[in-house]
C-alpha cells in the first residue's frame, strides 16, 4: 500500500535554531517528492520538488534531501524564525496511480 | 498574475442539505484537483479535471460530484450533507497536471461546518 509518513507529528522550537522533519513514504515506482509549507487557514505553498535522481534541493533556508534507496526524505530549517510556524508535508507521486499521495504533516511551532 | 480562488471561504450547512464550491484557476492552468482536508486524516484527493473531463478520481462516495467548464473554473458538489463532510476543501491548479513535472497551486480553501 502506498503510504507517507511523517515524524514528529508536532514539534515546538525556539526562534534562531535549525531543526529537521522527516518522511518516510513506500510508494513504488517513485516519481518525485515535493514538500508544502501550510500556514493556519491556507493552502499549502509548494517549497521543493526532487525527482529520484536528486538528492539535495534547497528554497533559501529551506533544504530538502531525499534517499530514494532507503525512501526516506528530510526538511531540514536553518535559523527558524516566527513566520516557519506553519504544518509542512511531504507529498510523494507515483507513476503508477498517477496522483498525489500526502502525508498527515508535522506542525512547527516557533516562539520567540 | 492572480493566484487561485475560491468561494466561499466559510460556509455553514446542516445535515442533508447540498453545497456547491467554485474554484478558479490561475490564469493559463487546464489542470483543477480537489482535496478534503481534516485534521485527523489530512490531505485526500478528491478528483482532478482537465479540459472540462474528469481524468481521475478518489475514493470517495458519489455524492461527491465536480465539473470543469470551458474557462477552466471548476465546481464540487456534495449532496446529503453528512457530519463528517466537515472538513476544509482546497483546490489547485496546475498548466498539464502532471504530476511528474507540474507544481500545483493551491487556493485558500473553503471551510465546511456541516451541523
Amino acid at each position: 500500500k502506498n503510504q507517507v509518513e511523517q515524524s514528529p507529528q508536532s514539534l515546538i522550537i525556539l526562534e534562531g535554531k535549525n531543526c529537521t522533519l522527516q518522511c518516510n513514504y513506500t510508494v513504488s515506482p517513485f516519481s518525485n517528492l515535493r514538500w508544502y509549507k501550510q500556514d493556519t487557514g491556507r493552502g499549502p505553498v509548494s517549497l521543493t520538488i526532487m525527482t529520484f535522481s536528486e538528492n539535495t534541493k534547497s528554497n533559501g533556508r529551506y533544504t530538502a534531501t531525499l534517499d530514494a534507496d532507503t525512501k526516506q526524505s528530510s526538511l531540514h530549517i536553518t535559523a527558524s524564525q516566527l513566520s516557519d510556524s506553519a504544518s509542512y508535508i511531504c507529498v510523494v507521486s507515483s507513476y503508477n496511480t498517477d496522483k498525489l499521495i500526502f502525508g498527515t504533516g508535522t506542525r512547527l511551532q516557533v516562539f520567540p | 498574475k492572480a493566484g487561485v480562488t475560491q468561494t466561499p471561504r466559510y460556509l455553514i450547512k446542516t445535515r442533508g442539505q447540498q453545497v456547491t464550491l467554485s474554484c478558479s484557476p490561475i490564469s493559463g492552468h487546464r489542470s483543477v484537483s480537489w482535496y478534503q482536508q481534516t485534521p485527523g486524516q489530512g490531505l485526500q484527493f478528491l478528483f482532478e479535471y482537465f479540459s472540462e473531463t474528469q481524468r481521475n478520481k478518489g475514493n470517495f462516495p458519489g455524492r461527491f460530484s465536480g465539473r470543469q467548464f470551458s474557462n477552466s473554473r471548476s465546481e464540487m458538489n456534495v449532496s446529503t450533507l453528512e457530519l463528517g463532510d466537515s472538513a476544509l476543501y482546497l483546490c489547485a491548479s496546475s498548466f498539464h497536471g502532471d504530476i511528474s513535472t507540474d507544481t500545483q497551486y493551491f487556493g485558500p480553501g473553503t471551510r465546511l461546518t456541516v451541523l
